[in-house]
């Protein structure tokens, strides 16, 4: 089982305010890294996977970046809403194996 | 597309019991992925699948569990015999060949167990 960090473990900011979390991985034998938003009493829904180092990806609101030499990806959301209440969770795969890590998340919680 | 099915829904189990778990990928998604999530473990990966052949199992718990993808369109999950530690919720999810683990995995909404 690899280590799969992510911080914070939770998270809580106001309507309009902009945040980021960091998912930490082995720099390692790098294959892949998914992240998912993952709201509560549904399925994880996929948001980015990115497989470079230096990896930008933008989908409305929220971007990631991916840096595999130092094992890190970050996820921004700029100006949080409500609705981006979940739990973004990020998924490590490495190229020996190929099975997935999870983190255990970092749960949000944007209020108006 | 209907998406991942993964049926039933919520299964309630006395201890001892065998329970079995389905689920349907979506068409065309040759990647078929069993995970359970506990509260203290997280989200945990326990089988894949690749063209119905099981790739990768390092992650099922011991001997009673077992998964079967007799076909592309059909996978099973079993425990046999059913302990209350086992209650958590499976999800199954599947992925296009093509990009193979780089590609996205679609979640099915999940099979909530609980075992008395």
């Amino acid at each position: 089982i690899l280590n799969v960090e992510q911080s914070p473990q939770s998270l809580h900011v106001q309507e309009g305010d902009s945040t980021n979390f960091t998912c930490s991985f082995p720099s390692s034998n790098f294959y892949a890294l998914h992240w998912y938003r993952w709201e509560t009493a549904k399925s994880p829904e996929a948001l980015f996977v990115m497989t470079l180092n230096g990896d930008e990806k933008k989908k409305g609101r929220i971007s990631a970046t991916l840096n595999t030499k130092e094992g890190y990806s970050y996820l921004y959301i700029k100006g949080s809403q409500p609705e981006d209440s979940a739990t973004y969770l990020c998924a490590f795969i490495r190229n020996s194996g190929y099975a997935l890590n999870f983190g255990k998340g970092t749960s949000l919680l944007v209020t108006p | 597309d209907a998406g991942v099915i993964q049926s039933p829904r919520h299964e309630v189990t006395e201890m001892g019991q065998e329970v079995t778990l389905r689920c349907k990928p979506i068409s065309g998604h040759d990647y078929l992925f069993w995970y359970r999530q506990t509260m203290m473990r997280g989200l945990e990966l326990l089988i894949y699948f690749n063209n119905n052949v099981p790739i990768d199992d390092s992650g099922m718990p011991e001997d009673r569990f077992s998964a079967k993808m007799p076909n592309a369109s059909f996978s099973t999950l079993k425990i046999q015999p059913s302990e209350p530690r086992d209650s958590a919720v499976y999800f199954c999810a599947s992925s296009l060949v093509e990009a193979g683990l780089r590609d996205t995995q679609y979640f099915g909404p999940g099979t909530r167990l609980t075992v008395l």
